[in-house]
């Protein structure tokens, strides 16, 4: 199947810092979903975006799927942004296939 | 409008016991999906339901199982329960499958 993977695994930040989170995979896909969990196991999306470019106030993402990777930027982050994001892809068998998820930690 | 609902919110039973799970979906969406996320990994894909039909499974045993009521609800049956099945169990719901999932709260099922 479909190598989905994530990096970094960790991520610790300073409140009002900037970050990149890379999600390569390994073959071509239909779609991409980013996902933010939150400490009570709810996954709530962020993007849904197979490729292009798209905003959501301090959260952007790129997909390139030429290049079969993707992109999730946070700005100026905050202690609110902490948990861990996924990515996921669906290879036209309408499965989600997850990553490992990086594990963010804002520090005030 | 309200989000994909799942219930119970946690369970806890002892090994060779029988679960199930239940999940509503979104209103107007017909696909259901079924994920198993244990700790500290991202979610496997256990089934997706379309229209009431079993469209796909994911690698595991038969003691899975699930189907698609009329009003495209879905339950997941575990049969024989492990202690390897404690679990979140994370529903999704999309409007056909193959587009973008909202995934419910989940159920938390820990197996004693």
């Amino acid at each position: 199947g479909i190598q989905v993977e994530q990096s970094p695994p960790d991520l610790i930040l300073q409140e009002g810092a900037n970050s990149t989170l890379r999600c390569n995979f390994s073959d071509s896909v239909n779609n991409l979903q980013w996902f933010h969990q939150n400490p009570w196991g709810q996954l709530i999306n962020l993007f849904y975006i197979p490729s292009g470019t798209k905003q959501n106030g301090r959260l952007s993402a790129t997909t390139v799927a030429t290049e079969r990777y993707s992109l999730l930027y946070i700005s100026s982050s905050q202690t609110t942004d902490s948990g861990v994001y996924f990515c996921a892809v669906e290879q036209y068998d309408y499965k989600l296939s997850f990553g490992a998820g990086t594990t963010v930690t804002v520090r005030a | 409008d309200a989000g994909v609902t799942q219930s119970p919110t946690h369970l806890i039973k002892t090994r060779g016991q029988h679960v199930t799970l239940r999940c509503s979906p979104i209103s107007g969406h017909k696909s259901v999906s079924w994920y198993q996320q244990v700790l500290g990994q991202g979610p496997q894909f256990i089934f997706q339901y379309y229209e009431k039909e079993e469209r796909g499974r994911g690698n595991f045993p038969d003691r899975f199982s699930a189907r698609q009521f009329p009003n495209y609800s879905s339950e997941l049956n575990v049969n024989a329960l492990l202690l390897g099945d404690s679990a979140l169990y994370l529903c999704a719901s999309s409007e056909a499958g193959g587009d973008e999932q909202f995934f419910g709260p989940g159920t938390r099922l820990t197996v004693l």
